[in-house]
Parts: C-alpha cells; sequence; structure tokens
C-alpha cells in the first residue's frame, strides 16, 4: 500500500525549545490531518489541511501542507511537559475513498 | 470535541471466547472505520462502512466481523478470541468540510486476550 514515512521516529528535547517533524510520501494527497495520541487514548486530531500551500495553526501549533502535496510538517513552539506522546500525521489519496494513510508516528519526550 | 465513544475501554479474556467491542458516534456522521494499534505503532484499518448495510475490508486482514445496522452504530465482532487478537482497537468516524474528510477517533478499547 502507499506509505507516508514520518521523521523523526522520536525526540527528546528540553521544556521550551521549538519541535518540528515532517511526513513525506511518493503520492500526491489532498488531504494532510495531523494527531496526537496519549498512551492508552485514541487519537486526537490537532489540525487539518485540504489546500496545498496552506499554513495552519492551534495555538503553539502550526502546520503546513507542501505545495507538492507529497508533503506536512507540524511546528510545536515553546515545548511544555504535556506536549509528550506519539504525533501521527496522516494522509488521504485524491479517490481513495476517504481511506487514510497514517505515518508511523513521532514519540516526542520533553524534560522539565 | 468528537463524540463517539467505546466500551469497553479495556477486556481481559481468555481464548476461544466471543466479543464484541461497540462503538457510537452521536455526530451522524456516515463512514465509520475500525483500526488495530499495537502499542506506539502506526494504525491498521481492518474495517470501514460507508453507512447503513455498508462493511468493506481494510487493508490488514482481520478475523473480526462488523455490522451497520444504525448509522451512529458499528461493533466489531470476534468469534473466538485468541492471544494473537491482544490489541489496541480504534474506532473512527468522518465527515466532509472544507474540502476533504475528517476522521475523529473513539478513546479505544485495550484487548488482552490469555
Amino acid at each position: 500500500g502507499q506509505q507516508l514515512n514520518q521523521s523523526p521516529q522520536s525526540m527528546f528535547i528540553q521544556e521550551g525549545e521549538d519541535v518540528s517533524m515532517n511526513c513525506t510520501s511518493s503520492s500526491i494527497f489532498n488531504t494532510w490531518l495531523w494527531y496526537k495520541q496519549d498512551p492508552g487514548e485514541g487519537p486526537v486530531l490537532l489540525i487539518a489541511l485540504y489546500k496545498a500551500g496552506e499554513l495552519t495553526s492551534n495555538g503553539r501549533l502550526t502546520a503546513q501542507f507542501g505545495i507538492t502535496r507529497k508533503d506536512s510538517f507540524l511546528n510545536i513552539s515553546a515545548s511544555i511537559p504535556s506536549d509528550v506522546g506519539i504525533y501521527f500525521c496522516a494522509g488521504q489519496l485524491l479517490n481513495a475513498g476517504n481511506m487514510l494513510t497514517f505515518g508511523g508516528g513521532t514519540r516526542l519526550m520533553v524534560k522539565p | 470535541e468528537a463524540d463517539i465513544y467505546q466500551t469497553p475501554r479495556y477486556l481481559v479474556i481468555g481464548t476461544g471466547k466471543k466479543i464484541t467491542l461497540e462503538c457510537s458516534q452521536t455526530m451522524g456522521h456516515d463512514k465509520m472505520y475500525w483500526y488495530q494499534q499495537d502499542p506506539g505503532m502506526e494504525l491498521h484499518l481492518i474495517h470501514y462502512s460507508y453507512g447503513v448495510n455498508s462493511t468493506e475490508k481494510g487493508d490488514l486482514s482481520s478475523e473480526s466481523t462488523v455490522s451497520r445496522i444504525r448509522t451512529e452504530h458499528f461493533p466489531l465482532t470476534l468469534e473466538s478470541a485468541r492471544p494473537s487478537h491482544t490489541s489496541q482497537y480504534l474506532c473512527a468516524s468522518s465527515r466532509a468540510g472544507g474540502g476533504g474528510e475528517t476522521q475523529y477517533f473513539g478513546p479505544g478499547t485495550r484487548l488482552l486476550v490469555l
């Protein structure tokens, strides 16, 4: 099936630092979604992107839909301990019947 | 805020038992999905539904079955649970908006088969 390459796989940062993670693919997507998942919980939607080049913010989070439609990034500014979790990107292919392809996740650890 | 619910949240059960994982959403979404996820790993689609009486198998082969008799309800059943079924099961539903579909997830059911 289609693959999304998400990087980095894990990050261990100091509180207050900015974080950047991205997803890339060889396929073209018409929607990019970013989720955060806490242990034992379901993924929670952070940001949804629907147009190439779109830049959207949600508090300290900013995500962009790449111009080529093959990539997306998520930035977190001034990280805090509650940012800890696994962040997943998900892309929706055009004419894929609304199916999502998920990245492998980025595990974020924040040191107070 | 997503209004999608899953029960039970945790289930420990013996091999060979029949189990049903419940999923309900109050958002009126037509499309619903079941994913299987091992801890810290990516999500794999096992079933989906476009609406009442519609069910399809996902990318990952699963011995489970689903039904969609009502829009808001999408239960998943395992006729005979095995240790290999131990995993987290996540239900999702989606709506169209802003040019694309957005999936919202329930809290998940963590299943342990002994």
